[in-house]
């Protein structure tokens, strides 16, 4: 089955600064990639997608790469701000249409800005 | 709309007992998903259901049924619990495969 590994488990930065996580994946087949905040005690949720067909997607502050050959993709947040603190998971799947997608997520990064 | 509820919100087991967590939503959607996940961990797929009346396995299943006779509803029994089963429980739906996951608040389950 698939199997995803992220990392940092913790980081810090200053407020204002970048913040990168980074994870990879095993499943050659598998074809999206979100990425989900959870606050601590709340329900995680989805801040950015990306599917297979794409290399970069951006929102705002947030972007996600994606490198198939090599079978990682990234967060990207840029400016950060004390309330991006939370904890994030990266998560990946195979699936088409009419199949249930069973996401393997990572073992989170736990983000914290500094003011 | 509510989206996706879950109750009961926390719950203290003793070894051996059982539970049945319910999970309800309103948006009729067909695919439904329960997760757990454990302290500092991701969350790992127990099973999952793709409409009424069909379910499947996902990644740990053991010590957990499901059934799914509604759109709505799709309860999970814990059967002798276990303290292996102390996490946090999240059931999420989802309109089709490629739509964003809705995820319930959690139920936090402590077996001792």
């Amino acid at each position: 089955g698939e199997n995803v590994e992220q990392h940092p488990s913790t980081l810090s930065v200053q407020e204002g600064d970048s913040a990168v996580i980074k994870c990879t994946y095993s499943d050659s087949a598998s074809n999206y990639f979100p990425w989900y905040k959870q606050e601590l005690g709340k329900r995680p949720q989805l801040i950015i997608d990306i599917r297979s067909n794409v290399g970069e997607k951006k929102d705002q502050r947030i972007a996600v790469t994606l490198n198939k050959t090599a079978k990682h993709f990234s967060l990207h947040i840029t400016e950060t701000q004390p309330e991006d603190s939370a904890v994030y998971f990266c998560a990946a799947s195979r699936g088409s249409s009419g199949s249930a997608r069973q996401l393997t997520f990572g073992s989170g990064t736990q983000l914290t800005v500094l003011p | 709309n509510a989206g996706v509820t879950q109750t009961p919100k926390f719950r203290i087991l003793k070894i051996g007992q059982s539970m049945t967590l319910q999970c309800t939503q309103d948006m009729n959607h067909n695919y439904m998903y329960w997760y757990r996940q454990d302290p500092g961990m991701g969350l790992k797929l127990i099973y999952y259901s793709v409409g009424a009346g069909i379910t499947d396995k996902g990644e740990v299943p053991n010590g957990y049924n499901v059934s799914r006779s509604t759109t709505e509803d799709f309860p999970l029994r814990l059967e002798l619990a276990a303290p292996s089963q102390t996490s946090v429980y999240f059931c999420a739906s989802t309109p089709s495969p490629n739509s964003p996951l809705h995820f319930g608040n959690g139920t936090r389950l402590t077996v001792t």
